[in-house]
């Protein structure tokens, strides 16, 4: 099973700033089934990124994955009040067909 | 409007069963697969199981700490899934979340709020 690793664990930005969130692989994942979520306290993760660095609908630009292989990273551009939440990595492995997610990334207010 | 709606979620003793409900609107329900996961008090996301479409078999696949308890099922005409869980443990507390996605390589686009399960004595 891979397991992914997210750091840091917490990240205290001002609005404004560029967010740098990472996610590590134990093992090579395809770019096409890595994906990024945000979640807000309460409430259902939203799908951020697919195929690593496709934007999902609605998504503002701000937002962008990138990388391969075992290293990805989200990155926000400027980050705006309401991006302060946790962001997960996840990946669809199919040998056996499963899915998993990092531990998770909390972006919050300094 | 796109929507899924969990329904069924409960306060259970260990050992027993309960059986959570997704209803699904504005969208052809039957075309997409069907995904729970679950998320314990203060935790990080984890999958549960899945169900294909029928397009692509209806089959279904379980993360391991789930399997051989847990059963997914899905009833198109209705627009509705259902995990059924069977011999409930403590550590099985958490809001369940169900969701859909087209192609996994698309992610998982619309995500339901969630339903609590509370397993204790």
């Amino acid at each position: 099973e891979i397991v992914l690793t997210q750091s840091p664990g917490t990240l205290s930005l001002s609005p404004g700033e560029r967010a740098t969130l990472s996610c590590r692989a134990s093992q090579s994942v395809s770019i096409s089934y890595l994906a990024w979520y945000q979640q807000k306290p309460g409430q259902a993760p939203r799908l951020l990124i697919y195929g690593a660095s496709s934007r999902a609908s609605d998504i503002p630009d701000r937002f962008s994955g990138s990388g391969s292989g075992t290293d990805f990273t989200l990155t926000i551009s400027r980050l705006e009040p309401e991006d302060f939440a946790v962001y997960y990595c996840q990946q669809y492995g199919s040998s056996p067909p499963a899915l998993t997610f990092g531990g998770g990334t909390k972006v919050e207010i300094k | 409007e796109v929507q899924l709606v969990e329904s069924g979620g409960d306060l259970v003793q260990p050992g027993r069963s309960l059986r959570l409900s997704c209803t699904a609107s504005g969208f052809t329900f039957g075309d997409y697969t069907m995904s729970w996961f679950r998320q314990a008090p203060g935790k990080g996301l984890e999958w549960v199981g899945f169900i294909r479409s029928k397009a692509y078999g209806g089959t279904t696949e379980y993360a391991a700490s789930v399997r051989g308890r847990f059963t997914i099922s899905r009833d198109d005409s209705k627009g509705i899934g259902y995990l059924q869980m069977n011999s409930l443990k403590t550590e099985d507390t958490a809001v369940y979340f169900c969701s859909r996605w087209l192609r996994v390589a698309y992610g998982v686009d619309v995500w339901g709020q969630g339903t609590t399960v509370t397993v204790s004595s």
